[in-house]
């Protein structure tokens, strides 16, 4: 059964910081993954959908990479500001289009 | 392009009643999908549907019934409401075509069951 982890459950960083953001599955046989942005009382915002060919997906200033053999994807947030103050959430597809979720990480960014 | 609708925004019901949560889209999607998210746990897949007429159990089924009548529609049912299925509840849609499997999903229906 696939499992997704996402360490650290919080993060606290000052405004201008890079973020960093990990997930993990136990299941390298993923059709692609994906990272969600969700804000308190909302839904989820797709941010990057990385395929299993890709090794790294870029947005903005945004990136995801990804390294399918040691079942691992990082988000890059450069520069962060305090509107990227949100849940991120990253999730694994794999057969039947079904997409299992790690349970996110809370992250501040402090003025 | 309303996008993926659910209503109704919020809901409050006494153990053992039953309710119908209603999502809707208009982007022509295939695909679409009930899950529930609880404090810390990320979201869980309840049920799911691959084309009009089709429905199929996710991970956590037990207590919850759907329906995809119409391709744009996709219900979700509880027919005998329990305090443990109190969560918030999202739908997604997403396109046929596995390459484009983005899930597109709606604001959400918070639900509580006393």
């Amino acid at each position: 059964k696939q499992e997704v982890t996402q360490i650290p459950a919080a993060l606290s960083v000052p405004e201008g910081e890079n973020l960093v953001l990990n997930c993990s599955f136990t299941d390298s046989a993923i059709y692609n993954l994906q990272w969600f942005r969700q804000d308190p009382g909302k839904g989820l915002t797709s941010l990057l959908l990385i395929q299993s060919s890709q090794r790294e997906q870029t947005s903005g200033r945004l990136n995801a990479s990804l390294d399918k053999s040691s079942g691992r994807s990082t988000l890059y947030i450069a520069a962060s500001q305090p509107g990227d103050s949100a849940t991120y959430l990253c999730a694994v597809e794999a057969a039947g289009n079904k997409l299992t979720f790690g349970g996110g990480t809370r992250v501040l960014v402090k003025p | 392009n309303a996008g993926v609708t659910q209503t109704p925004k919020f809901r409050v019901l006494k153990t053992g009643q039953s309710m119908t949560l209603l999502c809707a889209q208009d982007m022509n999607h295939e695909y679409m999908y009930w899950y529930r998210q609880d404090p810390g746990m990320g979201l869980r897949l309840i049920h799911y549907s691959v084309g009009e007429g089709t429905t199929a159990k996710g991970e956590v089924p037990d207590g919850y019934n759907v329906s995809r009548l119409k391709k744009q529609n996709f219900l979700l049912g509880l027919e005998s409401a329990a305090p443990s299925q109190t969560s918030v509840y999202f739908c997604a849609s997403s396109y046929t075509k596995r390459r484009y499997n983005e899930q597109f999903f709606g604001p959400g229906t918070r639900l509580t069951v006393l």
